[in-house]
């Protein structure tokens, strides 16, 4: 079955830009998500790629999708303290579900 | 748009007792919903997906006469974990498909943490 991963941590200053990457076993995903889940709550949708684009950029955020090796990452210009929280990428090799990443808790520090 | 509520929010229960948990779509139709379970610091583990009007799929290893799914109308979906123990404790996520916009997405509700005593 498909196997998505993560780093599990990742520590930025404010204003720098955040990366966090994401790798996945099964190519047949037609579309690939980003999702922000803050403590305690449910999961909110960043941005999703199709399977068929390199990049796509919304505001702040940047998804790039190297589909040959696989990977997907995840950048976020300027990175705030409200940026703080748990990232899940989540492919879809089948469209009736979403398999998720590990998630990558991502602080943000003055 | 795309907005999905779950109650309750918080639930305790003593341990026997079932307990029946609300995932509403407010503003689309959902032809799909999803119910993932979340334990502390891990990933979402989906648990079954729910198609109105007919019954649920459920994940390998999910009891289907534990979590009784039922999703009886387009905008209305609910989860019951019957005779609840300690170790159902955890963060119950729902989640709703619009199939009118791209991308396949899933919205997801605020969750629900139960705590079984």
């Amino acid at each position: 079955g498909e196997d998505v991963e993560q780093s599990l941590f990742l520590s930025v200053r404010e204003g720098d830009s955040s990366v966090i990457n994401c790798t996945y076993t099964d190519s047949s995903s037609t579309y690939l998500y980003w999702y922000k889940q803050e403590p305690g709550a449910g999961l909110q949708l960043l941005t999703y790629i199709f399977s068929n684009m390199d990049m796509k950029q919304d505001q702040r955020l940047t998804v790039l999708l190297n589909k040959k090796d696989k990977h997907l990452s995840l950048r976020i210009a300027d990175t705030q303290t409200g940026d703080s929280a748990i990232y899940f990428c989540a492919a879809t090799p089948d469209t009736d579900k979403l398999i998720f990443g590990t998630g990558t808790r991502l602080q943000v520090f003055p | 748009g795309a907005v999905v509520s779950q109650h309750p929010s918080w639930v305790i229960c003593k341990s026997g007792t079932s307990v029946k948990i609300e995932c509403r779509s407010l503003d689309f139709q959902a032809t799909t919903m999803f119910w993932y379970r979340q334990f502390p610091k891990q990933s979402l583990m989906l648990m079954a997906t729910s198609n109105e009007g007919s019954k649920a799929t459920y994940e390998q290893g999910v009891e289907k006469d534990k979590f009784l799914i039922n999703h009886a109308s387009l905008t209305l979906s609910t989860l019951t974990v019957t005779s609840a123990h300690p170790e159902d404790s955890s963060f119950y996520i729902c989640s709703a498909r619009d199939r009118r916009l791209a991308g396949e997405t899933q919205y997801f509700g605020p969750g629900t943490r139960l705590l079984v005593l």
